[in-house]
């Protein structure tokens, strides 16, 4: 069975420091991973997406994700935190039909 | 604009009674899919469709009910067999799995 394990429940950065989310997945061939984005009370939104090719993808918003097979990662990254980044973020595994979503990491931002 | 509508945003049960959550897309979707997200559970699935007429239980079907007449809408139906409905509902929908669209949600509670 597929699963996401987000081992950080809540994390706090300052404006403008880096930032990495870790996510690691179980997934019994190659996986599809995604991180998504979620503001208090609304859907979530895709982030950016892995489904082959260069470990290393790009996202919207200044975000990117590296895919390492070997530890069954990937990571979200930002080189430089802005207050509006503050929301909860998600990584989620899935193949064929469906997602299986990480319990969630709840980023703030310190100004 | 192309995208999903959920509706209510906000909806109020009485112990023992039926509720339905709509969710509407106009993206040409084929798969549609229901999510029920619990403060630190992440999202687990509920149902999913991948063409009209057909679905598919999810992880938590126990209590919920579906229907895909049309391959545009994909109404939940909250049963009074739903013990613990208050949670936050997501419709999502998605043509070819590299990412979902998500609506934007409906907030359950009962009252």
């Amino acid at each position: 069975a597929q699963s996401v394990t987000q081992p950080d429940i809540h994390i706090t950065v300052s404006e403008g420091a880096s930032l990495e989310l870790r996510c690691n997945y179980s997934y019994g061939a190659t996986p599809y991973l995604f991180w998504y984005v979620q503001s208090p009370g609304q859907g979530l939104q895709l982030l950016l997406k892995y489904f082959s090719g260069d470990t290393l993808v790009q996202g919207i918003k200044g975000f990117e994700a590296e895919f390492k097979r070997s530890q069954s990662s990937f990571n979200l990254r930002k080189p430089s935190v802005h207050w509006s980044d503050a929301a909860e973020y998600f990584c989620a595994v899935g193949g064929g039909n469906k997602l299986t979503f990480g319990t969630g990491t709840q980023l703030k931002v310190e100004l | 604009d192309g995208g999903i509508t959920q509706s209510p945003k906000y909806l109020f049960r009485k112990e023992g009674q039926n509720v339905t959550l709509s969710c509407e897309q106009n993206l040409n979707h084929d798969a549609m899919y229901w999510y029920r997200q619990d403060p630190g559970q992440g999202l687990r699935l509920i149902y999913y469709s991948q063409i009209v007429n057909d679905f598919q239980k999810g992880d938590i079907a126990e209590g919920y009910s579906v229907s895909r007449e049309k391959k545009e809408s994909f109404p939940l139906t909250v049963t009074s067999a739903q013990k613990n409905p208050t949670a936050f509902y997501l419709c999502a929908s998605t043509t070819d799995y590299y990412g979902y669209t998500f609506g934007s949600g409906t907030r359950l509670t009962v009252v």
